[in-house]
């Protein structure tokens, strides 16, 4: 079983506060992602690492930023909040398994509102 | 661009029934396959992987894959209520491995 932890769950804050997402698993995955996903809609890869100090951005132009200085922990900061940003956020991790490719762990959840 | 395309539905099955459900690729060099289930505001977990052209088969679910075909198709035997939920297809190639998501098939199972 992943062990991938998200927080905080739930998020309401005001248009132009500055927030950071925390993502942390304890399984030593090399890989982690974050994800943008709207209810009923598919997933958004916003962005993803390959390890300590790499990062990279996704397929979704995003206006955050993360940082990867622990193989641990992944998280994703929003400068600059706006109502656009109202969404849920996915991290996840993943762990290159011999031949085949990585199979990904996804943690809860953030679900975050701008006002 | 790579697409992974997928009935968003929903479809409909009784309980006891056999629901399929099935997702097409546009890359042919995709390498390995997945089924996530993805209930309504949880994250995605993973059922099925699956990387070499024919059946897969764990417990009521069956993944299968035709590479010439460039399709993934996922069988739940004996559908329970509790499978309904949104089943999304990641596909992924060589290289970055990092795989693209369907926008998912949303599955009924009625009692």
């Amino acid at each position: 079983e992943a062990d991938i932890y998200q927080t905080p769950r739930y998020l309401v804050i005001g248009t132009g506060k500055k927030i950071t997402l925390e993502c942390s698993q304890t399984m030593g995955h090399d890989k982690m992602y974050w994800y943008q996903q709207d209810p009923g809609m598919e997933l958004h890869l916003i962005h993803y690492s390959y390890g300590v100090n790499s990062t990279e951005k996704g397929d979704l132009s995003s206006e955050s930023t993360v940082s990867r200085i622990r193989t641990e922990h992944f998280p994703l900061t929003l400068e600059s909040a706006r109502p656009s940003h109202t969404s849920q956020y996915l991290c996840a991790s993943s762990v290159f398994q011999g031949s085949s490719t990585d199979t990904q762990y996804f943690g809860p959840g953030t679900r975050l509102t701008v006002l | 661009q790579k697409e992974v395309e997928q009935n968003s539905g929903p479809l409909s099955v009784p309980e006891g029934a056999i629901a399929s459900l099935n997702c097409t690729y546009s890359d042919r060099g995709s390498q390995s396959f997945f089924w996530y289930r993805q209930y309504s505001g949880k994250s995605p977990e993973l059922i099925m992987s699956i990387y070499s052209n024919g059946d897969k088969e764990d417990g009521r679910f069956t993944a299968q894959l035709n590479k010439a075909s460039q399709y993934v198709s996922l069988l739940i035997r004996d559908s329970q209520p509790s499978d309904s939920a949104t089943y999304l297809c990641a596909v992924s190639s060589g290289g970055s491995y990092i795989p693209t998501f369907g926008r998912g098939t949303s599955l009924i199972v009625h009692p």
